[in-house]
């Protein structure tokens, strides 16, 4: 259990689906992140929000559409994925304090996506 | 960007041997941190460095900051079959900001072979 619960953590999908992933964090963290990780690539930042507003979007293509309703949950929504976006989607937490480097890393177990 | 380069990308042991990653930046680090992640997990926080030439150790793993801040290592002594999986630094660029801007390196993957 890592405080950290992502759903669903298998989804295959068709491009021309709109699907959704779930990130639900229960450490009272005040930002969350998206990373992607593909085969034989380092960890890919897409998105971070710190108290439910967005202040990172890593050139992330319009079809990944964020949300975050609350500070313990964050929503990935997909809408016409390609092939290539087929990997493993990890949510994460941390708590930031201003002016002070954090950044310890809570992630979830993650969501693993096939598009088809 | 920032990059950081980690190496080997594949590390092959016997259980009772030693086991080194390296991690390498460009640029000045302003921290540095270690992640493990299982076969089929999720990445799993180590430790963190922050001071020059700093080092620290967890049972049988020694972390490692460089001088210059521009590199790390970690270090297994004797591993054991649990030590498998894939071991990723992350950085901060020093004048970077907080929220998690961590830029990881590919990751090493360690097997180990009873």
């Amino acid at each position: 259990e890592t405080g950290v619960t992502q759903t669903p953590r298998h989804l295959v999908m068709g491009m021309t689906n709109k699907k959704s992933l779930k990130c639900e964090q229960h450490l009272g963290h005040n930002a969350m992140y998206w990373y992607k990780q593909s085969a034989k690539k380092p960890l890919e930042l897409m998105f971070v929000y710190s108290l439910e507003e967005r202040v990172e979007n890593n050139s992330v293509p319009s079809r990944f559409s964020p949300e975050c309703p609350n500070s313990s949950h964050l929503f990935l929504h997909l809408h016409t994925l390609q092939p290539e976006d087929s990997a493993l989607y990890l949510c994460a937490s941390s708590q930031e304090q201003p002016g002070v480097l954090t950044g310890e890393l809570f992630f979830g177990e993650g969501s693993r996506l096939t598009v088809l | 960007g920032q990059q950081v380069m980690q190496i080997p990308q594949y590390q092959h042991v016997q259980e009772g041997e030693d086991f080194t990653t390296y991690c390498n930046s460009s640029t000045t680090l302003s921290n540095i941190q270690w992640y493990k992640q299982r076969p089929g997990g999720h990445p799993v926080f180590l430790i963190q460095l922050v001071k020059s030439g700093e080092v620290k150790k967890q049972k049988r793993l020694t972390f490692q900051f460089g001088e210059a801040k521009k590199n790390s290592s970690l270090h297994i002594t004797a591993t054991q079959t649990t030590d498998v999986g894939t071991y990723f630094c992350a950085a901060f660029n020093a004048g970077g900001t907080s929220y998690g801007k961590l830029t990881f390196g590919q990751g090493t993957i360690l097997t180990v072979h009873p």
